[in-house]
């Protein structure tokens, strides 16, 4: 199946600070990617779809000046969580769109642990 | 948002055992899917359903959409400890580029 990689795959920051988490699909172009958050024992919860050269598209109540967005190619996605806080501390996890047969579905990343002290 | 129904929120079962989950919704989807997540891991793709009535396996693993299109199941057959893991439904509306809605997902505990 199509590969998916983050990093890194766990960080830890004070408060206040900007942390950048990559997403990059390894062995396909991904003109769309998803950013999800996970808190501990829920499920999966959509944070904006990315997709390559354009504008991120955020779900509603989440802050697009904190959760900062860039798809610069097809093949690289980037989430920002700028002046984090401790109720920011989650599973980050990423995902895009493979073509073909598949073209519905989407693999995800390994997940990015953050925690913020 | 919306989410996709599961339940129960755990499943224990024995080894060797099969075990089946469902998956229902208010609204239709176009597509299903289940995916499997490991602690500390990304979910992992298992079965892509596109067709109403579709009945598509993978192994041990069996899943069907459902004709009305608002439900799906997963069978998992003589389960075997490494199925342990938590196991989310999706449903897609639109097209390839569209979101998943995620079902709370069950976690399955298999005992040896």
């Amino acid at each position: 199946g199509a590969v998916v990689s983050q990093h890194p795959s766990w960080v830890i920051c004070k408060s206040g600070t900007s942390v950048k988490i990559e997403c990059r699909s390894l062995d396909f172009q991904a003109t769309t990617m998803f950013w999800y958050r996970q808190f501990p024992k829920q499920s999966l919860m959509l944070m904006a779809t990315s997709n390559e050269g354009s504008k991120a598209t955020y779900e509603q109540g989440v802050e697009k000046d904190k959760f900062l967005i860039n798809h610069a190619s097809l093949t690289l996605s980037t989430l920002t969580v700028t002046s984090a806080h401790p109720e920011d501390s989650s599973f980050y996890i990423c995902s895009a769109i493979s073509g073909g047969r598949a073209a519905d579905t989407q693999y995800f990343g390994p997940g990015t642990r953050l925690t913020v002290l | 948002g919306q989410q996709l129904n599961q339940s129960p929120q755990s499943m224990f079962i024995q080894e060797g055992e099969d075990v089946s989950m469902n998956c229902t919704s208010s609204s239709i989807f176009n597509t299903w899917l289940w995916y499997k997540q490991d602690p500390g891991e990304g979910p992992v793709l298992l079965i892509a359903l596109y067709k109403a009535g579709e009945l598509t396996s993978n192994g041990r693993l069996t899943a069907q959409f459902g004709i009305t299109r608002k439900d799906s199941f997963l069978n998992i057959s003589a389960s075997i400890p490494s199925d342990v893991g938590i196991y989310f439904c999706a449903g897609q509306l639109g097209g390839a580029n569209s979101k998943l809605t995620f079902g709370k997902g069950i976690t399955l505990s298999v005992r040896p």
